[in-house]
């Protein structure tokens, strides 16, 4: 079984920047995509990012290209994701999730708050 | 990018029943045979939980009253007989390309 933990969530005042910060258990870690993925207050889902294996493969929502930036350290298997630039609209749960069999996202967190207001 | 319209957008439905969701993408979801459609069940205060993928490929230790069908851009879950924690939001989601798109959901409850 394969754990997820997301943290660094909190709140941020419009315009500012934070950084999330993934830990994943399991020992395919860099044989996995990772994705983020986030949930406003009472709406749906929505896919903000996904990163291949080798990170040398990236795509954004549009809502947040430019502003967001995937990464990760397979030896520390973590994925992370800086936000820049954050605005109202951005608040919600950032969860995290496992590609291990591509971007079919099976293991996920529990989530992290995300909270943009002045 | 790909819309993804579920239906209807709330169930009831009586213990032991049949449930039926249907999800519609705005373009083919096949690639090499394969329909690149995935179902997710999110529980109240819970992170959303993959239930179906390749469209009809049931997760590993998902009850198998869950399945899922369809091709192309017409999809179902079906849950065979409802049982009292299958209460939850259902979510489509289709992986054919960027940006990955989720249905808007279907909430689910008991009649």
């Amino acid at each position: 079984e394969v754990q997820v933990v997301e943290s660094g969530g909190g709140l941020v005042q419009p315009g500012g920047s934070l950084r999330l910060s993934c830990a994943v258990s399991g020992s395919a870690f860099e044989s996995y995509f990772m994705t983020w993925v986030r949930q406003a207050p009472g709406k749906g889902l929505e896919w903000v990012a996904v990163i291949n294996p080798e990170e040398n493969e990236k795509y954004y929502a549009d809502s947040v290209k430019g502003r967001f930036t995937i990464s990760r350290d397979n030896a520390k298997k973590s994925v992370y994701l800086q936000m820049d630039s954050l605005r109202v609209e951005d608040t919600a749960v950032f969860y995290c999730a496992t590609g291990t069999k591509g971007w079919i996202f099976d293991w996920w967190g529990q989530g992290t708050l995300v909270t943009v207001s002045s | 990018d790909i819309v993804m319209t579920q239906s209807p957008d709330s169930l009831a439905v009586s213990l032991g029943e049949r449930a039926t969701i249907n999800c519609k993408s705005s373009q083919s979801l096949i690639s090499n045979n394969k329909n690149f459609l995935a179902w997710f069940q999110q529980k109240p205060g819970q992170p959303p939980n993959l239930l179906i993928y390749w469209a009809s490929t049931r997760e590993s230790g998902v009850p198998d009253r869950f399945s899922g069908s369809g091709s192309g851009t017409d999809f179902t879950l079906t849950i065979s007989s409802l049982q009292a924690e299958d209460v939850a939001v259902y979510y489509c989601q289709q992986y054919y390309g960027s940006p990955i798109t989720f249905g808007q959901g279907t909430r689910l409850e008991i009649k």
